[in-house]
């Protein structure tokens, strides 16, 4: 099993533009995560899926949005990126059978 | 607020220096205390789950506790592999979203 996957690794983009982040998971896992990690700063939620098919916005949605394809995959989408979004994001999955959260390796995304 | 504090930022420590780090938490209802470890440019990797005041849980070297305000993570003889930062989060809904520390940087010299 590769767990939690993330493409890309690595990304630079210009004020204004779009990307998206691309997250699977191969456990069957129901719910999943995208948090962003900054520096001296916890994990911040951004968006979660409690289950395929449903959405909620977390600690800090502003400027991003989500996609639940199906049970493997959720993306995360920036519409017009801003230097404030510069961070590293991480995908997690959770199975609920217990709270533990599975991460992915991250992307590390630098706005300029 | 729900909040989550991690002390100490650093930890230097020898190899086979034990020692502990500290998670204190004020949240409305604690549902679970997490613990994760972290690599350079990894992911979170899972430690541990607390429930309730009283539990401990251990791996290797690594032991967790939990109270009513705080958790501790106590490593004993600890070796150079052992060097990471440690993050510790609590659940605050029934949709286990988890409040994140911001984390304590473990060194360990040989």
């Amino acid at each position: 099993n590769a767990g939690v996957t993330q493409t890309p690794k690595f990304q630079v983009l210009k004020t204004g533009q779009s990307m998206t982040l691309q997250c699977a998971q191969d456990m069957n896992h129901n719910s999943m995560y995208w948090y962003r990690q900054d520096p001296g700063m916890g994990l911040r939620l951004i968006y979660y899926s409690a289950s395929e098919g449903t959405t909620d916005k977390g600690e800090v949605p502003n400027g991003y949005n989500v996609s639940r394809l199906n049970k493997r995959e959720f993306s995360l989408r920036l519409e017009s990126a801003a230097p404030s979004q510069t961070s590293v994001y991480f995908c997690a999955s959770r199975s609920g059978q217990g709270g533990e959260q599975f991460f992915g390796p991250g992307t590390r995304l630098t706005v300029l | 607020e729900d909040q989550v504090t991690q002390s100490p930022e650093a930890l230097r420590l020898q190899e086979g220096e034990s020692s502990s780090l500290n998670c204190s938490y004020t949240v409305s209802g604690l549902r679970g205390l997490f613990w994760y470890r972290q690599d350079p440019g990894k992911g979170p990797e899972f430690l541990f789950t607390l429930y309730s005041a009283g539990e401990e849980k251990e791996k290797e070297r690594l032991k967790a506790t939990l109270t009513k305000k705080e958790s501790f993570l106590h490593i004993t003889a600890p070796k150079p592999e052992d060097s990471a930062t440690y993050l510790c989060a609590v659940q605050v809904d029934s949709n286990y979203q988890l409040i994140w520390g911001a984390g304590t940087k473990l060194i360990i010299k040989p």
